[in-house]
């Protein structure tokens, strides 16, 4: 099992809809989770950050853990054609060199 | 601030030769990191570099990838020979420090295809 799933899509949706992206996770250890954003032929670039269980916001995005089930969400609201990017969840290895382990990533488009 | 640079940004090689990837971590970061994504799976951890010591090479697939940090600065990864599963896409990423909310920033990557 690997230790972060994610479904690689690919997720098209109209301009304004509402986005959930998510992951599974396998440790219930994690801490830290991630979701990173990576437009076509950049790096990855840190999008948000949850620690533990509950939900974090940064305008319209919001980053949710439900450390029960082993959840990782990512809601985009009035989504925009410029959040059409392909979108991946991560945590830390631990504590020692804090290596990422990323899930497959989920590519979105957003149709104007 | 200039973010994390790599170099090249593609390279085209043949089996068997040997190629040298280069990373530019932003200045003051003595975290520095490679990663690599294959096509069709997920970008996966190669080493990690404090400073100029290797502080933990579990990912590196085996012995013809040498990563070196001379200095503490920049850092090259280099594959040799190359064979064709080597192809993939090479993020470097730096951070500076080690707290659990200290952000790794990643380059563009370099784009290896190996014939």
């Amino acid at each position: 099992q690997k230790e972060v799933e994610q479904d690689p899509g690919p997720l098209s949706v109209p301009e304004g809809a509402i986005v959930s992206l998510n992951c599974t996770y396998s440790n219930s250890a994690f801490q830290y989770f991630m979701w990173y954003r990576q437009y076509s032929r950049k790096g990855p670039e840190l999008l948000m950050y949850t620690y533990s269980s509950g939900n974090k916001e940064d305008g319209r995005f919001t980053a949710q853990v439900d450390k029960s089930s082993k959840y990782i969400s990512l809601f985009i609201r009035d989504s925009q054609p410029s959040d059409s990017a392909t979108y991946l969840c991560a945590r830390y290895s631990g504590a020692g060199s804090y290596q990422l382990t990323f899930g497959k990533g989920t590519k979105l488009s957003v149709i104007p | 601030e200039a973010g994390v640079t790599q170099f090249p940004s593609h390279s085209v090689i043949e089996k068997g030769q040997t190629v040298t990837l280069r990373c530019d971590p932003i200045s003051g970061h003595d975290n520095l990191y490679w990663y690599r994504r294959v096509m069709g799976k997920e970008i996966k951890f190669l080493l990690h570099f404090v400073k100029e010591s290797k502080q933990d090479e579990s990912g590196m697939p085996n012995n013809r990838f040498l990563a070196e940090r001379t200095g503490g600065t920049y850092s090259t990864l280099k594959v040799q020979p190359a064979e064709l599963e080597d192809s993939g896409v090479y993020f470097c990423a730096s951070r500076q420090g080690l707290r659990d909310t200290d952000t790794q920033y990643f380059g563009p990557g370099t784009r290896l295809t190996v014939l």
